[in-house]
C-alpha cells in the first residue's frame, strides 16, 4: 500500500502560469480532500470530493479547480497562478469512521 | 459553526518531562476527536483519535481522554522524547459531509 501519494513534490511557477496537482490513493477511500498550509494559519480547506464524479468547494476555493474523474485521483488544478497561492498543499482521503490519510505534500512558490 | 482551539506554542521541553497540549472544541451533536502529528517536511499522520464521551485514545505512549462535559480532548505524554519534536494538531469530525475543523497546531520542541 503506497497510502495517499502527491506529485509533483516541489513546483515553483511564475505569475500567470497554470498547473494541475496530482493525488492518488489507493485505499478506496470515498472522500478526498486538498488543503493549503501556511505558517499562522492552519490548514485551510479548498475543495473536496464525496464520491467519483462529485467536487464540493471547501473555505478558501478561488483561483482553484478541481476534478475526481477516477475514484483514485483527484486533481487540484491552478488556471493563472499568482504569488497569493504560494504555499504547501496537501491531499488526504478519508475512512468511513472519519480517520484522515495525507499525503507528503507539494510545495508550490509562484514567482 | 464547527472549532477547534488549540494551546498556543511553541512548547519547549527538556528530554523526559511531561507534556500536556490544550484542545477545546465547539461542535452539535457528537463529533469523533483525533489528534495528527506533523513531523517536518511531513504530511499529518494520525496519532490517536476517540469516537464517543470518555473514550481514551492512545498511541506511541500519547494519550488524550474524551470530555463532553468540559468539551476538551486534551494531549498527554509522561515522558517526551527528542523524536516527539513535531507540529501537532487537533481535529474533529462529524460526519458534516465529511469535512472535518483543525486547531492551528501547536509546535513542540524536546530538547535533549
Amino acid at each position: 500500500n503506497a497510502g495517499v501519494t502527491q506529485t509533483p513534490k516541489f513546483r515553483v511557477l511564475k505569475t500567470g502560469q497554470s498547473m494541475t496537482l496530482l493525488c492518488a490513493q489507493d485505499m478506496n477511500h470515498e472522500y478526498m480532500y486538498w488543503y493549503r498550509q501556511d505558517p499562522g494559519m492552519g490548514l485551510r480547506l479548498i475543495h473536496y470530493s464525496v464520491g467519483e464524479g462529485t467536487t464540493a468547494k471547501g473555505e478558501v476555493p478561488d483561483g482553484y479547480n478541481v476534478s475526481r474523474l477516477k475514484k483514485q485521483n483527484f486533481l487540484l488544478g491552478l488556471e493563472s497562478a499568482a504569488p497569493s497561492q504560494t504555499s504547501v498543499y496537501f491531499c488526504a482521503s478519508r475512512t468511513t469512521t472519519f480517520e484522515q490519510y495525507f499525503g507528503p505534500g507539494t510545495r508550490l512558490t509562484v514567482t | 459553526g464547527d472549532s477547534v482551539t488549540q494551546m498556543e506554542g511553541p512548547v519547549t521541553l527538556s528530554e523526559e518531562a511531561c507534556l500536556t497540549i490544550n484542545c477545546t472544541y465547539t461542535a452539535t451533536g457528537y463529533p469523533s476527536l483525533f489528534w495528527y502529528v506533523q513531523y517536518p517536511g511531513e504530511g499529518l499522520q494520525l496519532l490517536l483519535k476517540a469516537t464517543k464521551a470518555d473514550d481514551k485514545g492512545s498511541n506511541k505512549g500519547f494519550e488524550a481522554t474524551y470530555r463532553k462535559e468540559t468539551t476538551s480532548f486534551h494531549l498527554e505524554k509522561g515522558s517526551v522524547q527528542v523524536s516527539d519534536s513535531a507540529v501537532y494538531f487537533c481535529a474533529l469530525s462529524r460526519g458534516n459531509a465529511g469535512k472535518s475543523t483543525f486547531g492551528d497546531g501547536t509546535t513542540l520542541t524536546v530538547k535533549p
